[in-house]
């Protein structure tokens, strides 16, 4: 049971480019969230998912897009990265929505 | 809407003493409140968690924390801190009016001097 997996764990894209982060949990939680944590800042969220097929806005969603075409996966996509977007990226899956499984988290650099 | 906040971005105690982290939330309705640790280059883990019942809860690592409607607090403490201890603390607030979703505090880094 490897509970929630995230690659890659390290990337740095220019400015412009795109990536997608991925997610995948093995817990058959149907709650699946995107994180970002920026110091001193705590995690916002960027959006999240309440099963398959089915996708909201969290807090700071612009710039991002998610799909969730299956229980265990949910991928993150970033289009035309800007160094705003640099971070730590964490994905967290839950059976109830507040009680929520972490990553090891994707640090990204965009320069 | 929620907010949480957390009075000090960083606190050091020595090995041995007492760990108190402060955690001040805002709700509208009864609240869920959580604390979560992350260890360097890590993610979060759940230390402890109140929703319904006895205010005082106890967590893993002999953590414990309790919930204060009348203060709106959720502080974390532990009698004696160890060097294993030192890491990020988050609290984090949920409620049903929020569907549920954690909003998360800053986060204090615990350092912990030999």
């Amino acid at each position: 049971n490897a509970g929630v997996t995230q690659t890659p764990k390290f990337r740095i894209l220019k400015i412009g480019q795109s990536m997608t982060l991925q997610c995948t949990q093995d817990m058959n939680h149907n709650y699946m969230y995107w994180y970002r944590q920026d110091p001193g800042m705590g995690l916002k969220l960027i959006y999240y998912s309440v099963g398959a097929g089915i996708t909201d806005k969290g807090e700071v969603p612009n710039g991002y897009n998610v799909s969730r075409s299956t229980t265990e996966d949910f991928p993150l996509r970033l289009e035309l990265a800007a160094p705003s977007q640099t971070s730590v990226y964490f994905c967290a899956s839950s059976y109830l929505p507040s009680e929520q499984y972490f990553g090891p988290g994707t640090r990204l650099t965009v320069t | 809407a929620q907010s949480v906040t957390q009075l000090g971005s960083h606190v050091s105690v020595s090995e041995g003493a007492l760990v108190l982290l402060r955690c001040n939330y805002s709700s509208s309705v009864p609240p869920y409140l959580f604390w979560y640790v992350q260890y360097p280059n890590q993610g979060l883990q759940l230390l402890l968690k109140y929703t319904t019942g006895a205010t005082l809860v106890k967590g893993i690592n002999g953590f414990e924390a309790e919930f204060k409607k009348s203060e709106t607090s959720f502080h974390l403490t532990k009698p004696s801190a160890h060097m294993s201890d030192a890491a990020e603390y988050f609290c984090a607030v949920s409620d049903d009016n929020a569907g549920n979703m954690l909003t998360f505090g800053g986060g204090t880094r615990l350092m912990v001097k030999p």
